[in-house]
């Protein structure tokens, strides 16, 4: 069964600093992997995706993150924290078999607190 | 604009009262599903339907149950609501290309009193 960790429920950054919201998963096979954003009273938003490729990902206002295969790690980043970034962050694995159900499995979230 | 619509957005109700939470996407996408978000526990999935009339259990359906006579719409039925579907709700739909990423709706925040 492919499962997700969060280890940190919350991350504290002033802003200008750089900011890294931590993933680890359990997935069979090569895995499909996701970063969503939740702002308050909204939905969730995709922020980027690593489905193969290059290990750096780069995605939405200004997020990148780094898969390693080798530690199954798909890190969130972002060189300077913005006030505006503070939200609740998912990280997901997919599954990636075609006939499978394509549930997102997600981590429980991280809280970003940007301090100004 | 690509979106996903789901109604209402809160929900206070009495435990044993139908109730219906509607969910509509305009990407034409064949995938949809149902997730329900509770504090510390993430999204868990509770139904998906890969395309018109063909709808599947996901990870915590109990409770719960699902339509898709249409391609855009994928209401979520709870038949008799108990105080522990008390959660907030997100409908999803993607494509079902591989790496297809999904789009969500704005919540139904539900509370079963």
């Amino acid at each position: 069964a492919q499962s997700v960790a969060q280890p940190e429920d919350q991350v504290n950054v002033a802003e200008g600093n750089p900011l890294t919201v931590k993933c680890t998963y359990s997935v069979s096979g090569n895995p499909y992997l996701f970063w969503y954003v939740q702002y308050p009273n909204r939905g969730l938003q995709f922020l980027l995706k690593y489905i193969t490729g290059d290990n750096l990902v780069k995605g939405s206002y200004g997020f990148e993150a780094e898969f390693n295969k080798s530690q199954t790690s798909f890190h969130l980043k972002k060189p300077s924290a913005l006030v505006s970034d503070s939200a609740l962050y998912f990280c997901a694995v997919r599954d990636p078999y075609p006939t499978g159900r394509r549930a997102l499995t997600f981590g429980s979230g991280t809280r970003l607190q940007v301090q100004p | 604009e690509a979106q996903v619509t789901q109604n209402p957005r809160y929900l206070i109700t009495v435990t044993g009262k139908k109730l219906t939470v509607t969910c509509s996407q305009n990407m034409n996408h064949e995938y949809m599903s149902w997730y329900r978000q509770d504090p510390g526990l993430g999204l868990r999935q509770i139904y998906y339907s890969m395309n018109v009339e063909v709808t599947d259990k996901g990870d915590v359906p109990e409770g719960y149950k699902v339509s898709r006579k249409e391609k855009r719409n994928f209401p979520l039925i709870l038949e008799s609501p108990s105080p522990n579907q008390t959660s907030l709700y997100f409908c999803a739909s993607s494509s079902l290309s591989r790496g297809a990423e999904a789009f969500f709706g704005q919540g139904t925040r539900l509370t079963v009193v």
